[in-house]
């Protein structure tokens, strides 16, 4: 079955890094955007960027441009999120999120993996 | 970026209603709106796609319409399984965006 599977919970010191990583099975890895959406504590959900698997080209939000860095290795059908010079307000869970598809742009966001809570504090 | 606003954030309703939650867009999303679910703890599934299309498995008693920058989902009739938050998301143009999501509590 489709399904993505997330790395386990992280915690990290302000100032630091954390890569998350999101394994894809199931389907053609390089047919489907892999998105990154995060949700702080009792918030909502915030859309940090995309990849495109089969290109490495890359969409982030503004608000992480310089921040963040999403990659792919097709090999073994990951992809991979690093935030940097992390702070106390990044403590949220950190989801993947399989869609569109390259070629029904149309689609939502089908396949969601179980998320990775991610904790920043000294 | 496209904003996105729901309404309400909250809603209190009963098993059997019909409940309907509003998104409301600041530019034009054509149809590529779509309407999450998230329970408690656990990340959101998507219910309909491109404004009115119901995902594979999702009851019939969802649906979706609107164009332009007005769009709703509807609960026919609302299951005890159905109490949770409700998000919608414009896909049309990055950075992608969600609404700020609708509570709907048990009456």
């Amino acid at each position: 079955q489709v399904q993505l599977v997330q790395s386990g919970a992280e915690v990290k010191k302000p100032g630091a890094s954390v890569k998350v990583s999101c394994k894809a099975s199931g389907y053609t890895f390089t047919d489907w955007y892999i998105n990154w959406v995060r949700q702080a504590p009792g918030q909502g959900l915030e859309w940090l960027g995309r990849i495109t698997p089969n290109s490495g080209r890359t969409d982030y939000a503004q608000k992480f441009q310089g921040r963040v860095t999403m990659t792919r290795d097709t090999s073994v059908t990951t992809a991979y999120m690093e935030l940097r010079s992390l702070r106390s307000d990044d403590t949220a869970v950190y989801y993947c999120a399989r869609g569109p598809s390259t070629i029904r742009l149309w689609d939502g966001m089908d396949v969601w993996g179980p998320g990775t809570t991610v904790t920043v504090s000294s | 970026d496209i904003q996105m606003t729901q309404s309400p954030s909250s809603l209190s309703a009963s098993v059997g209603d019909r409940v309907t939650i509003t998104c409301r867009t600041s530019q034009t999303t054509s149809n590529y709106l779509n309407w999450y679910q998230q329970k408690p703890g656990k990340a959101p599934t998507l219910l309909i796609y491109a404004t009115s299309s119901l995902h594979s498995g999702v009851p019939s008693r969802f649906s979706g319409s609107g164009s332009g920058t007005d769009f709703t989902l509807t609960i026919s009739s609302l299951q005890p399984e159905d109490f949770a938050t409700y998000y919608c998301q414009q896909t049309y143009t990055t950075p992608i965006t969600f609404g700020q999501g609708t509570r709907l509590e048990i009456k």
